[in-house]
């Protein structure tokens, strides 16, 4: 079992619509966590980081982190074709950082 | 700017040659990191550094070294490459060890090796 694990993809959501992706990790030692996208060819970028139970919004980004359930999850409002891309998931456990493999998104116009 | 700087950005080798990548953050960061990318597998983490003279392993240190003598620059070392260490490699730096900072990314190298 992947410590981080994610849904390969593709997910194709039409424009305008809400884009959900979706994490799950193994150790409950994990502290912090991070979502980055990927665009093809490019180096990841920061997203947004949530540590604490429950959502954390940043304009039509939402992180939601369950630490009963080791899951957390990206929401993307109103979609746009610009947001299509790879999705990562990182979890920080002790000074390391474990990343999944990624969520491709695909964002219909 | 602000920025982590890779080189070289694309490097084709034969096995066993030595190379050197290196990595050099302007932004004063304490942490700094090296992670190769591979299809289905994702980011994997393969020494990290908390400060200078600080380094550990990640998750996949073997056939790799780094070293941390000055805090802006952060080489990885391949001493012996081998094919099965071609990769898209990337340099991340953060502002230090703290649980909650953003890592920023270099632009890439995408090693082969022959």
């Amino acid at each position: 079992q992947k410590e981080v694990e994610q849904n390969s993809g593709p997910l194709s959501v039409p424009e305008g619509a809400i884009a959900s992706l979706n994490c799950t990790y193994s150790d409950r030692g994990s502290q912090s966590f991070f979502w980055y996208r990927q665009y093809s060819g490019k180096s990841p970028e920061l997203i947004m980081f949530i540590y604490s139970n429950g959502d954390k919004e940043d304009g039509r980004f939402t992180a939601q982190l369950n630490k009963a359930s080791q899951y957390v999850s990206l929401l993307i409002r109103d979609s746009q074709p610009s947001d299509s891309a790879t999705y990562l998931c990182a979890v920080r456990r002790s000074y390391k950082y474990i990343f999944g493999t990624g969520t491709r998104l695909k964002v219909l116009a | 700017e602000a920025q982590v700087t890779q080189n070289p950005r694309y490097l084709i080798t034969v096995t066993g040659k030595k190379l050197t990548v290196t990595c050099s953050q302007n932004m004063n960061h304490e942490y700094m990191s090296w992670y190769r990318q591979d299809p289905g597998l994702g980011l994997r983490q393969i020494y990290y550094s908390m400060n200078v003279e600080v380094t550990d392993k990640g998750d996949v240190p073997e056939g790799y070294k780094v070293s941390r003598k000055e805090k802006r620059n952060f080489p990885l070392i391949l001493e012996s490459p081998s094919p099965n260490q071609t990769s898209l490699y990337f340099c991340a730096s953060s502002l230090n060890s703290g649980q909650y900072n953003e890592q920023f990314f270099g632009p890439g190298t995408r090693l082969t090796v022959l």
